[in-house]
């Protein structure tokens, strides 16, 4: 099974400031095909980029992926209030689809 | 609006059984790929299975084969997840979430639906 470490645990930011998460992959994700969701508190995951810079419909442009083979990253260029989540990445090119332990992002 | 909603959750005792279901609607259900995926304590997110659209090709997570069965029925725009020989360690949020296809991203997601297995 490929397993995807994301870094850092927790991130502190204020708003208006920029967030860099990162996802690393224990193999080649196949034909890049890595995606990261949103979950806040109580909701449902939220499909935010996939493969792995498509944006998902309706997503802000300020959420940006990056990345091939075994290192993709989330960028958030300019922090909103609505933006305090767990951010989590996601690998759907190898069986069994698997997903990185979360990245949280949380007021400083 | 694309709208998933589990149901069927709730406690069981160690060794016993839950049929979970998912009800969908706004979108033309059989021509999508559908699964489940947990949240528990242990594991985090964790896909445990999947089902094509006319589920002719079906995968179930290793901690879960041979005990959970998917299966849908199109023309009751449902999806379900019979789980049996339920373990502690099965204790989480199940979310169904639909796939466009095999090897796609899940773009919605229901609001989930809690198991506890305990005695």
């Amino acid at each position: 099974d490929i397993v995807l470490t994301q870094s850092p645990g927790t991130l502190a930011l204020s708003p208006g400031e920029g967030a860099t998460l990162s996802c690393r992959a224990s193999q080649r994700v196949s034909t890049d095909y890595l995606a990261w969701y949103q979950q806040k508190r109580g909701q449902a995951p939220r499909l935010l980029v996939y493969g792995p810079a498509y944006r998902a419909t309706g997503v802000p442009d300020r959420f940006t992926g990056s990345g091939s083979g075994t290192d993709f990253t989330l960028t958030i260029s300019r922090l909103e209030p609505e933006d305090y989540a767990v951010y989590y990445c996601q690998q759907y090119g190898n069986k069994p689809w698997t997903f990185g332990q979360g990245t949280k992002v949380e007021p400083k | 609006e694309v709208q998933l909603a589990e149901s069927g959750g709730g406690l069981v005792e160690p060794g016993g059984s839950l049929r979970l279901s998912c009800t969908a609607s706004g979108f033309d259900f059989k021509t999508y790929g559908m699964n489940w995926v947990r949240h528990t304590p242990g594991k985090g997110l964790e896909c445990v299975s999947s089902i094509t659209s006319r589920s002719s090709n079906i995968f179930y997570g290793a901690s879960v084969r041979g005990r959970f069965t998917i299966s849908r029925d199109n023309d009751k725009n449902s999806l379900y997840l019979q789980m049996n020989s339920l373990r502690a360690d099965d204790t989480g949020i199940y979310y169904c979430a639909r796939s466009f296809n095999w090897d796609s991203p899940f773009d919605n997601w229901g609001q989930g639906t809690l198991v506890t297995v305990s005695s």
